[in-house]
């Protein structure tokens, strides 16, 4: 089917505020992982989902970061109270069932986030 | 310090010619070696993939070494065509925590006609 998808493409806000980025991930596919990545540099993980349940959020820099992913599909990450050092593309990647080291993490395009 | 070191940061070609990517990595122990190549306002996509035993694989015009024991790994892209300019990533999964791979920042190649 369809790709990883994001959305918005892109999220201008102010700083303070609360926002919500959304991940769909490929059909099937039971990881789901987050990632930041600023500009000119490497993604950074963020927090890797197996089915509904976070299993490993260590990549989290602090409390306003938080992401769900209630039915195993679908997944949202919530940034509250937001700085402008919050800047960069979130990016998204699922993969197979089982996850695994050998499984391909396939990318969504990211969402562009701009504090201002 | 990160755990996946590129260079060179950035390269400019001329369409035809052949260049090299390198990668320096200290993950131990590692389960595998990809690069990607990241177009701009993409997400970075998989070219090659090399498991620990492994020591080159190829995907058309890209060929991938690694030296699992001096932990180096190359990118070689052959003929190069306009559509190479991107950047492109190495990326080593760690044998335990697979999930977290971890990314170098990546070379930005520019194809130049």
């Amino acid at each position: 089917g369809a790709g990883v998808s994001q959305t918005p493409s892109n999220k201008v806000t102010e700083k303070g505020k609360y926002v919500e980025l959304r991940c769909d991930p490929i059909s099937g596919h039971t990881a789901l992982y987050w990632y930041r990545q600023s500009l000119g540099q490497g993604p950074e993980f963020l927090i890797y989902f197996q089915g509904t349940g976070a299993a490993d959020d260590s990549g989290l820099p602090n409390d306003r970061f938080f992401a769900v992913r209630p039915e195993g599909s679908v997944s949202t990450l919530k940034i509250q109270r937001t700085e402008r050092g919050d800047s960069a593309v979130y990016l998204c990647a699922s993969s197979q069932e089982g996850g695994g080291p050998y499984n391909e993490q396939f990318f969504g395009p990211g969402t562009r986030l701009t504090v201002l | 310090k990160n755990q996946v070191e590129q260079s060179p940061q950035s390269l400019i070609i001329l369409e035809g010619k052949n260049c090299t990517l390198q990668c320096n990595y200290t993950v131990s122990p590692f389960s595998n070696l990809r690069w990607y190549k990241q177009d701009t306002g993409r997400g970075p996509v998989s070219l090659t993939i090399m498991t620990f035993s492994e020591n080159t694989k190829s995907n058309g015009r890209y060929t991938a070494t690694l030296d699992a024991d001096t932990k180096q790994s190359s990118l070689h892209i052959t003929a190069s065509q306009l559509s190479d300019s991107a950047s492109y990533i190495c990326v080593v999964t760690p044998t335990d925590s697979w999930g977290k791979l971890q990314f170098g920042a990546g070379t930005q190649v520019v194809v130049t006609p």
